[in-house]
């Protein structure tokens, strides 16, 4: 399967702990963008990001929120300190070229945090 | 960021009946996408429109962007119970995201 691939499906924390979510891209694929989405709603941009580069943040909370694509290895988005509200699925998309073309979309991480 | 408004929020139906689902805004975009969600699964692209008056068919699947690119609608004939899902209206943020709207949340029962 070459598609986008997030591991793991499901993932639980206590309030506290720290969340780390991974996504390795398409083939061939150097974007890589993070959604999160609530129960009932649509999906909200978090971070845009390029291999060692982050390009846009602007939808990313300031705190406890950080996110990385290595040069080598899969992207994470990491969440300090969980917190209730933080309980959402994460979906991370990637593109061969930019926001413009064509984005495949993972099938999500569910964080719950109990 | 401009606003997505989708409607209606929530869309239950017989199979074989036909339904249509709106994606409107007060700004002007340059293009727009439709994107179907099955529960437990990411979004998966459906189709980009992308001049004003445009209509595109995917089998029983009908998108039209308004003549002001500043809608659209989809349009299923004879819906299916496999046509359940989340369907999502977004558009390309200056290059930098997308930005969807809340969605449809559609239910075929057979």
């Amino acid at each position: 399967n070459a598609g986008v691939m997030q591991n793991p499906r499901h993932l639980v924390r206590r309030r506290g702990q720290e969340a780390r979510l991974r996504c390795s891209p398409m083939k061939g694929h150097s974007h890589v963008y993070w959604y999160r989405q609530l129960p009932e709603e649509g999906l909200k941009f978090m971070v845009y990001l390029q291999k060692e580069n982050i390009i846009d943040e602007s939808g990313m909370p300031k705190e406890r929120f950080s996110a990385e694509f290595p040069k080598e290895g899969p992207s994470i988005l990491r969440i300090q300190q969980v917190v209730r509200g933080d309980s959402a699925a994460y979906f991370c998309a990637s593109s061969a070229t930019g926001p413009g073309a064509e984005a495949f979309f993972g099938q999500g991480t569910r964080l719950t945090v109990v | 960021t401009q606003l997505l408004e989708q409607s209606p929020q929530f869309l239950s139906i017989q199979e074989g009946e036909n339904l249509t689902v709106y994606c409107n805004s007060s700004s002007v975009f340059s293009s727009l996408q439709w994107y179907r969600q099955e529960p437990g699964e990411g979004p998966v692209l459906l189709v980009t429109v992308v001049t004003g008056g445009e209509v595109k068919k995917l089998k029983r699947l009908t998108f039209q962007f308004g003549d002001a690119r500043k809608d659209s609608s989809l349009h299923i004939t004879a819906a299916q119970p496999g046509d359940t899902g989340l369907y999502l209206c977004a558009y390309d943020n200056y290059g930098q995201n997308f930005v969807f709207g809340p969605g449809t949340r559609l239910s075929v029962l057979p």
